[in-house]
């Protein structure tokens, strides 16, 4: 079985501009989660989606969106980039919510000049 | 809110060698989970053994094992005959059983093993 995709793997975008990222969780697999990870801040819950619906949120600005599609995979959109929005994007993929365990994506990599 | 620390920035041991991973947490709740993940230099993410907090038996996968100490909040990874490939940073994770889909990590141990 197919493991998480995340495209693209590496993105480099100037601040002020908005970006997407995909991702494609493990065939039969409902509920994605996306996570941010710095230097500074480490690794950040971003928010869930499961059946198309977001059923959690980290403490992000507005700026951070996403959604989930009916075949279950998601994307992320980040506006107004800033600087500080560089990091890796990691998503994460399980059965259901209420299936603990998360598989990780090899995630996108955004710098922001 | 909950938290979790790792007090251990780096650590290192010689191969063939046993490594305890250090890692605290902080919850009101009485339903959680544990996590140890492994991120390797490819920084792909990987589940190494999980932990129930409801289950009083400490959970064991091949070299990997862990000491849950529930009153004390405690989770430490335990990694014997350690191996080249274990070298990565581990990441100890909490995820509450009313918030299922939000894992809250550490701040991650950087281990090194030396041939």
């Amino acid at each position: 079985k197919a493991g998480v995709t995340q495209t693209p793997r590496y993105l480099i975008k100037t601040r002020g501009q908005q970006v997407t990222l995909s991702c494609s969780p493990i065939s039969g697999h409902r509920s994605v989660s996306w996570y941010q990870q710095t230097p500074g801040q480490g690794l950040q819950f971003l928010f869930e989606y499961f059946s198309e619906t977001q059923r959690n949120k980290g403490n992000f600005p507005g700026r951070f969106s996403g959604r989930q599609f009916s075949n279950s995979r998601s994307e992320m959109n980040v506006s107004t980039l800033e600087l500080g929005d560089s990091a890796l994007y990691l998503c994460a993929s399980s059965p259901n919510p209420g299936t603990y365990e998360q598989y990780f994506g090899p995630g996108t990599r955004l710098t922001v000049t | 809110a909950q938290t979790v620390t790792q007090s251990q920035p780096e650590m290192s041991v010689q191969e063939a060698e046993t490594v305890t991973l250090s890692c605290t947490y902080d919850t009101s709740e009485n339903n959680y989970y544990l996590f140890w993940y492994k991120q390797p230099p490819s920084r792909q993410m990987i589940l190494v053994i999980r932990q129930e907090a409801y289950k009083q038996q400490n959970a064991t996968e091949n070299r990997f094992s862990v000491n849950f100490q529930k009153a004390a909040k405690s989770f430490s990874l335990k990694i014997s005959d350690s191996q080249l490939g274990d070298t990565a940073m581990y990441f100890c994770a909490f995820m509450a059983g009313s918030n299922t889909g939000k894992l809250i990590f550490g701040q991650g141990t950087t281990l090194q093993v030396k041939p």
